[in-house]
């Protein structure tokens, strides 16, 4: 079983749009989680850091369930420019180490 | 806003050729990584460093490999016997603490 597993997509969207990704994890000693996104060809940029309680910036909402070691994007009202790929990723109980999923690709169009 | 720097932009080596590739991490960020992706796969780790030592490598990390930190503002990844399966994207990172980590706009080796 892979540890990080994403829908590779692509979702393909209408601006104004609300679009949900999903993102699971095998191992429960995963720590920390993030939700990166990644424009072709460059590198990984930090979105949000997910937090247990659920967290919102702006138009984008992640939400963590450990029980079943799930973690969840959503944006709200899509832009032409939220076009990217997602990569859910996460951080092991005492190491650096980032794992990064595959990523979902999103592409919203006009 | 600070940002992780590399350089340079895109490598050509030939086969057995050593490469370094150079960062320059986020000034007051104490943690540097070195991270690939391989055209079409997914991000994958290499090496974690703090306080001049690594701290944490992965399997992929191996011999071939080493990274320093050569003066207070560099952190270099070196090559020895460049191979083939070598071509990749390499992404420097640093972050303050362990956790949210800010990568550099990467390095494309490509090796012949």
């Amino acid at each position: 079983r892979k540890e990080v597993e994403q829908d590779p997509g692509p979702f393909n969207v209408p601006e104004g749009a609300t679009v949900a990704f999903n993102c699971t994890y095998s191992n429960s000693a995963s720590q920390s989680f993030f939700w990166y996104r990644q424009d072709c060809r460059k590198e990984p940029k930090l979105l949000m850091s997910v937090y247990s309680s659920g967290n919102e910036d702006g138009r984008f909402t992640a939400q963590l369930n450990r029980a079943s070691q799930y973690i969840s994007l959503l944006i709200r009202d899509s832009k032409l420019s939220d076009s990217a790929t997602y990569l859910c990723v996460i951080q092991e109980t005492g190491r650096r180490a980032l794992t990064f999923g595959s990523g979902t690709r999103l592409q919203v169009q006009p | 806003e600070p940002e992780v720097t590399q350089t340079p932009s895109h490598q050509v080596t030939q086969m057995g050729q050593e490469v370094i590739l150079r960062c320059v991490p986020i000034s007051n960020h104490l943690y540097f990584y070195w991270y690939r992706q391989i055209l079409g796969q997914k991000v994958e780790f290499l090496v974690s460093f703090y306080n001049n030592e690594i701290s944490e490598k992965s399997e992929i990390f191996d011999d071939q490999f080493s990274v320093e930190r050569p003066d207070g503002s560099n952190f270099t990844l070196k090559i020895r016997s460049t191979k083939l399966e070598d071509s990749a994207m390499y992404f420097c990172a640093s972050s303050v603490e362990g956790n949210e980590q800010y990568f550099g706009p990467g390095t494309r080796l490509t090796v012949t």
